[in-house]
């Protein structure tokens, strides 16, 4: 199994909602990653997780709250978003983070509108 | 500091032709490994090749090869044969510590029957 799930495929929100989108991978990766893409533009990194312990925050607002709650599983809470945070978010899983030969998998992402 | 530039915005081809991306990578570091993934319309970012900094033999992987020059900067990647299905935006992402990638702006490649 070389895959890494992503659920919702599509999420609309507004701007006072709560929400969650969800990361799951079966390859027994320990390093898990978010990153946004917006339309027409390259994935930005927002979040590394290596063994399940936050290692990167690059500069993300507060209204993005990531989650690692064991080694398969990834979330990223979103609270208060704004219209400009409508984006691709993709999830992504490495072997470690340690090695700089290691190709990262990615999910197919969370189509976020905020409204 | 390093800087990753796809000069190609976008790339228009027929069926069967040949095609080749560039990506030009400016770094101080010594040791660094260079990747390529492709962006399909559905989304997902596949991973297509890796090379690293002291290798600079050209590779030919099925319809794939790729060349890459330390002395220009240089990683091109090549695709033989051309099909609709690799029709997609083309990344070239340069890997550093903790395994972060920085992508490149991209290259939308057009693959026409």
């Amino acid at each position: 199994d070389t895959e890494v799930t992503q659920t919702p495929k599509h999420l609309v929100m507004g701007m006072t909602n709560k929400k969650s989108l969800k990361c799951e991978q079966h390859m027994g990766h320990r390093a898990m990653y978010w990153y946004k893409q917006k339309a027409k533009k390259p994935p930005e990194l927002m979040f590394v997780y290596s063994y399940e312990k936050l290692s990167i925050n690059e500069s993300v607002p507060s209204r993005f709250s990531p989650e690692c709650p064991n080694s398969s599983l990834l979330n990223l809470h979103l609270h208060a978003l704004q219209p400009e945070d409508s984006a691709l978010y993709l999830c992504a899983s490495s072997l470690t983070t340690g090695q700089l030969n290691t190709e990262a998998f990615f999910g197919q992402g969370t189509r976020l509108t905020v409204v | 500091a390093q800087k990753v530039t796809q000069a190609q915005t976008e790339i228009s081809v027929v069926e069967k032709e040949d095609v080749t991306l560039d990506c030009v990578y400016e770094t101080r570091d010594t040791t660094y490994y260079l990747f390529w993934y492709k962006q399909p319309p559905s989304g997902e970012l596949v991973f297509l090749i890796r090379r690293n900094s002291f290798d600079e033999q050209n590779e030919i992987s099925g319809r794939y090869s790729w060349n890459f020059q330390k002395s220009t900067s240089s990683f091109n990647f090549t695709i033989t044969a051309s099909q609709v299905v690799d029709s997609a935006v083309y990344f070239c992402a340069p890997q550093s510590n903790f395994n972060k990638f920085y992508f490149g702006s991209g290259t939308k490649l057009n693959v026409k029957p």
